[in-house]
C-alpha cells in the first residue's frame, strides 16, 4: 500500500498567479500520476511523472501551463500557472506502485478556486 | 483509446437493499485491469474492488461484487444489503499495463433510510 500526503488541501487563488501542489508518498513509486476533476466530473488525466524524466502530458495539458517536477521516488509537485477561473477544480495526484495491477493509491485532492 | 462510459448517472437504493451499478469500457487490449471507485464528499477516492481481465471469475468483497463480462466488455457493481455509508460518487475505471487509468463520469448513489 502507499499513503499519500497532498498540499495543500485546499486554495483560493488570484487570477494570473501560480500555485504549486505537492505529493508526497510514504515509499518509492515509479509511476505518479497527475489528474483534475472539474466539478461535478470524472477524474482526467494531466500527466504522468516517472522520475528521471520529463513528464508525459495528455491531450489538452501542455508543459507551460501545468509545469510538473518530480526530483526522486517519493515527491511530484504540479504547478498550474497563470491561473484562470476555468481552472478552478479539484487536483489529485496518484500512484500506482507496482506499474499496473494493483490498485491506485490517491492523495485528499486540492480543491483549487480561482477568482 | 480506451473509453468507459457509466450510462447512470444517477442511482438510488432503499437501506438493506441491492444496487447493481453500470459500467461498460471499449478497448482493444487484451491484458488490463479494471476498477469501481467511490468518492464521498471526502473526495478521497477509495478503491471499492478490482478485477484483473485475465482472470474469469468474478471478484467479490464482502457487500460489493461484480459481474465481469469480458466478451461484451461490461463490468457491473452490485452492493448488497446496502448502507447509509454507501452513498458516495462511484467511478468505474479502467487500467493498462502502463498504469494509465481512464475513469468514466461517474454515477451518484444515494442510500434511502
Amino acid at each position: 500500500s502507499a499513503v499519500i500526503s497532498q498540499k495543500p488541501s485546499r486554495d483560493i487563488c488570484q487570477r494570473g498567479t501560480s500555485l504549486t501542489i505537492q505529493c508526497q508518498v510514504d515509499s518509492q513509486v515509479t509511476m505518479m500520476f497527475w489528474y483534475r476533476q472539474q466539478p461535478g466530473q470524472s477524474l482526467t488525466l494531466i500527466a504522468t511523472a516517472n522520475q528521471g524524466s520529463e513528464a508525459t502530458y495528455e491531450s489538452g495539458f501542455v508543459i507551460d501551463k501545468f509545469p510538473i517536477s518530480r526530483p526522486n521516488l517519493t515527491f511530484s509537485t504540479l504547478t498550474v500557472s497563470n491561473m484562470s477561473p476555468e481552472d478552478s477544480s479539484i487536483y489529485l495526484c496518484s500512484v500506482d506502485p507496482d506499474a499496473g495491477g494493483t490498485e491506485a493509491f490517491f492523495g485528499q485532492g486540492t480543491r483549487l478556486t480561482v477568482v | 483509446a480506451q473509453t468507459v462510459t457509466q450510462s447512470q448517472p444517477e442511482m438510488s437504493v432503499q437501506e438493506a437493499e441491492t444496487v447493481t451499478l453500470s459500467c461498460t469500457y471499449d478497448t482493444s487490449e487484451s491484458d488490463y485491469y479494471l476498477f469501481w471507485y467511490k468518492q464521498p464528499p471526502s473526495r478521497q477516492m477509495i478503491l471499492v474492488i478490482r478485477q484483473e481481465a485475465y482472470k474469469q471469475q468474478n471478484a467479490t468483497e464482502n457487500r460489493f461484487s461484480v459481474n465481469f463480462q469480458k466478451a461484451a466488455k461490461s463490468f457491473s457493481l452490485k452492493i448488497s444489503d446496502s448502507q447509509l455509508g454507501d452513498a458516495a460518487m462511484y467511478f468505474c475505471a479502467y487500467r493498462n499495463n502502463a498504469g494509465k487509468s481512464t475513469f468514466g463520469d461517474g454515477t451518484t448513489l444515494t442510500v434511502k433510510p
